[in-house]
């Protein structure tokens, strides 16, 4: 079945240790983004990719960066994650962002920091 | 995107139909309602969505007032396995589409056995 695919599920580091999670996709879509929930609040948006085009939200700290090196993968990268990042890392894709388009979600990374 | 009201949290007898509503009073004419839901420790799943018309698909049924200015959900059997986080967003479709989904804190539905 095609579908969103975020690996590992759980991921912990340490204070200030650079992480990096992984998300494929076999739905060939144009747009993969990536959001963050911290416990009992709602995702949050932190940047998308339209093909190999990046949109950063205005209020993502710098600290978190994006590759997407083909159109099946997109990475979220921290670079000196903090006590304050520790949350569910959650990918999506649609097919394109104009239009109707439903977001389907991958089933998350929940990163512990130490 | 307009933004939206819903209750913090809701319970259903199961089997029973399970009605969700939400309000978006300043919802714009190019703007659609959409609903997520979220089972604990999963990402969203899509569920429905629509612009002015009622809209029916597998999983539920989507009630539009007249003026747009609310709408409910209608999960017609409810099953144990329908206890979620229920998400209603508005956001612009059509071909000036604004990519992000911004999540308000939803319903929290519980089915009772």
């Amino acid at each position: 079945d095609a579908m969103v695919i975020q690996n590992p599920r759980y991921q912990v580091t340490q204070f200030g240790k650079p992480v990096t999670l992984s998300c494929s996709q076999t739905l060939n879509h144009n747009v993969m983004y990536w959001y963050q929930q911290k416990s009992s609040q709602a995702p949050k948006l932190l940047f998308h990719y339209y093909d190999k085009d990046f949109n950063n939200e205005a209020d993502t700290p710098d600290n978190f960066q994006s590759r997407r090196p083909n159109t099946s993968f997109c990475f979220l990268d921290i670079r000196s994650p903090g006590l304050g990042d520790a949350a569910m890392y959650l990918c999506a894709t649609s097919r394109d962002r104009q239009g109707a388009n439903e977001q389907f979600f991958g089933p998350g990374t929940r990163l512990t920091v130490l | 995107d307009a933004k939206t009201t819903q209750p913090t949290s809701m319970d259903c007898a199961e089997g029973r139909a399970a009605n969700l509503p939400c309000n978006h009073s300043t919802i714009s004419g190019n703007e659609y309602v959409y609903w997520y839901r979220q089972i604990h420790s999963q990402g969203p799943q899509y569920i429905i969505h629509g612009l002015k018309n009622n809209e029916t698909n597998e999983m539920a049924s989507l009630i539009i007032t007249e003026d747009r200015k609310s709408s409910t959900l209608i999960l017609p059997h409810a099953t144990l396995r329908d206890t979620a986080v229920y998400y209603c967003i508005v956001r612009v479709g059509g071909n000036f589409g604004n990519e992000k989904l911004t999540f308000g804190t939803g319903t929290r539905l519980t089915i009772i056995p």
